[in-house]
């Protein structure tokens, strides 16, 4: 059974920064490019960051470009997402997603990510 | 870039059926789309891969009173048998190069 399971959300001042983590199982971690997508309060989905499987090639949406930083771990079937210059409007429930032919087929429980002074 | 986009809200009577639609914007008509449902205070969950053909593949699990269509730019979500767990939003997903799209998501009530 695939899971993933995030970490590391947290309350953080604007400006400050923090790494998430998903830790998978029950797949070829290896063999599978992952996302980031978040939901802020009462808001809808929003895509964040790809990686593809090897972790050659990174994406991401254009609000995080430059301050966001996708990252993976095969060897311990880990995710990670670096979160620098945070801003209030960072603020969001932050899911990592497996991909099968293109789409995000698996999704984890979610991590809090809340920017405020 | 894909744009996705939705209705709002939708809403229908215990055990009866509703369709939801997410358009394609143009230029994108072709694309392929994922449906997923998010139940209140739950991570969203796969529901299933649709082509403009109107074939499409549901997730592990999916019942089968989901099912899925399309036309032109429109790709539909139908539920039949409405149940009260069914409501939730729903949001489509697409992506195009280097860059993933959801839809704004619809509101389901079940009545």
């Amino acid at each position: 059974e695939v899971q993933l399971l995030e970490s590391g959300g947290d309350l953080i001042q604007p400006g400050g920064s923090l790494r998430l983590s998903c830790a998978a199982s029950g797949f070829t971690f290896s063999s599978s490019p992952m996302i980031w997508a978040r939901q802020a309060p009462g808001e809808g989905l929003e895509w964040v960051s790809a990686i593809n499987a090897d972790g050659s090639a990174t994406y991401y949406v254009a609000s995080v470009k430059g301050r966001f930083t996708i990252s993976r771990d095969n060897s311990m079937n880990a995710l990670y997402l670096q979160m620098n210059s945070l801003r209030a409007d960072d603020t969001a429930i932050y899911y990592c997603a497996k991909l099968t032919s293109s789409f995000s087929t698996h999704w984890g429980q979610g991590t809090l990510v809340t920017v405020s002074s | 870039q894909p744009v996705l986009t939705q209705s709002s809200s939708a809403s229908a009577s215990l055990g009866s059926s509703v369709k939801l639609t997410c358009s394609l914007s143009s230029g994108h008509t072709g694309y392929i789309i994922a449906w997923h449902q998010q139940q209140p205070g739950k991570a969203p969950r796969y529901l299933m891969r649709l082509e403009g053909s109107g074939t499409y593949n549901k997730g592990s699990g999916i019942p089968d009173r989901f099912s899925g269509s399309s036309s032109g730019p429109d790709r539909y979500l139908t539920i039949s048998n409405l149940q009260s767990e069914d409501e939730a939003d729903y949001y489509c997903e697409t992506w195009d190069s280097n860059a993933r799209v959801f839809g704004g998501g619809t509101k389901l009530t079940v009545l």
